[in-house]
């Protein structure tokens, strides 16, 4: 089974500080992705990667970076956290791939909020 | 990528079958059907995809119209378990990197014991 894993679940940072998200998935997939969960907003793509230090930015961009220095590791950067970017971040891979390339499998989510 | 309605929610009995819905009405022909489900804080899980023809796996059934323009996902013998939001996308089947698959709000459908 295809599993991405990201580091922390529960997180609880102060407005200002820098914030790190890491996710790792173990499928040896090329299409990484980071999306952010809000009630009534749905799933919106922050950025996504299709290659190691290749990145596109995605629909919500602004305020975050994203840095992948190895295939298996995509990490999502709050350069400078603020109270508006509490929510559920959800990190997923896709093999990009042959039949079924294009299913994305996704983590369990971390739940930041910035206070 | 195509945009896809499906209804905000939706009961059904426990070991039922669920039907849930969806219209995709602009799909293109190179765009697969998705389906994703979404249990309360968790992230969202694979379900099924297909392209025309009908599928199932170990999870459920996905009907796709002939014109390919909505489908439905079965749960054959829903469980409480099965509680969850249901996300119907469609997609490019080839994946790369502009597979970037947009969900909507999805259907959230209650199994009630």
């Amino acid at each position: 089974d295809v599993k991405v894993t990201q580091s922390s679940r529960y997180l609880v940072k102060r407005t200002g500080e820098k914030v790190f998200l890491e996710c790792v998935q173990d499928m040896d997939h090329e299409n990484m992705f980071w999306y952010r969960q809000d009630p009534g907003l749905g799933l919106r793509l922050i950025y996504f990667s299709y290659d190691v230090k290749m990145k596109e930015k995605g629909d919500i961009p602004e305020g975050y970076s994203v840095s992948r220095e190895k295939k298996e590791r995509f990490s999502l950067i709050l350069e400078s956290a603020s109270t508006n970017q509490t929510s559920m971040y959800l990190c997923a891979s896709s093999s990009g791939q042959g039949i079924g390339g294009g299913t994305i499998y996704f983590g369990e989510g971390s739940w930041l909020t910035v206070v | 990528d195509a945009k896809t309605t499906q209804p905000p929610s939706m009961d059904c009995a426990e070991g039922r079958a669920a039907n849930l819905p969806c219209n995709h009405s602009t799909i293109s022909g190179n765009e697969y059907v998705y389906w994703y489900r979404q249990i309360h804080s968790q992230g969202p899980q694979y379900i099924i995809h297909g392209l025309k023809n009908n599928e199932t796996n170990e999870m459920a059934s996905l009907i796709i119209t002939e014109d390919r323009k909505s489908s439905t996902l079965i749960l054959p013998h829903a469980t409480l378990r099965d509680t969850a939001v249901y996300y119907c996308i469609v997609g490019r089947y080839y994946g790369g990197a502009t597979n970037k698959l947009i969900f909507g709000t999805g259907t959230l459908l209650a199994v009630q014991p």
